[in-house]
């Protein structure tokens, strides 16, 4: 199973765009790149996914690098409600995924 | 249309006893995931469901088990429980099994006195 690297914490200030790492080195060629957020007391929430091309939904922006070894989730405009603990997995063919120790995210106001 | 529904929210389980946590899946999802949350460990994957047959599983002692109903309504049961069983034990569904979102609900927090 493909592992994840991520900063363990970033800040944001709200209202400004918001790039958040990941690495991915031991992907393989059919692995998706998920990315999930967790906010406090609830089940992680699902942001985007891709496979190769970069994606765009209205929740973020899912930035993959050529190589697909590493991939950015950018927030346009990071909003309070956006701080959060994000999560970057990479799983095969399957609904099986392998989450890293993610990034809290801090936006202030 | 509905969540994820996991049942209990919360639980107080004695160490040596056993437990049974339930999920039901958005309505037509067939895919039901289940995961283990600790501070130490983080998001564990267990084992994934899908047709009644489980598809995946995770690295965990065969303490841990499960199973998926006709309605795709999923239980985990873990026997003879250990104080480091507690952690939030979270479910998600999907609609199929090729790379889907993932909706996961809020999650049963175990404790193990």
């Amino acid at each position: 199973d493909a592992k994840t690297t991520q900063p363990n914490s970033m800040e944001s200030n709200e209202e400004e765009p918001v790039h958040l790492p990941c690495n991915h080195s031991t992907i393989s060629g059919t692995d998706y790149i998920h990315w999930y957020r967790q906010l406090p007391s609830q089940g992680p929430e699902y942001v985007i996914h891709g496979l190769t091309s970069n994606v765009n939904n209205r929740m973020a922006s899912l930035a993959i690098a050529e190589d697909r070894k590493s991939s950015t989730l950018i927030l346009h405009r990071a909003t309070l409600r956006d701080a959060a603990v994000y999560y970057c997995t990479v799983s095969g063919a399957t609904n099986k995924l392998i989450f890293g120790t993610g990034t809290l995210l801090a936006v202030q106001p | 249309k509905a969540g994820v529904t996991q049942t209990p929210r919360y639980l107080i389980k004695t160490r040596g006893q056993q437990v049974t946590l339930s999920c039901s899946p958005i309505s037509g999802h067939r895919s039901v995931s289940w995961y283990q949350q600790t501070p130490g460990q983080g998001l564990q994957f267990l084992f994934e469901y899908f047709s009644e047959t489980q598809r995946n599983k995770g690295n965990f002692p065969g303490r841990f088990s499960g199973r998926q109903f006709s309605n795709s309504r999923s239980e985990m049961n873990v026997s003879t429980l250990e104080l480091g069983d507690s952690a939030l034990y979270l479910c998600a569904s999907s609609l199929s099994r090729r790379n889907t979102e993932a909706f996961f609900g809020q999650g049963t927090r175990l404790t193990v006195v």
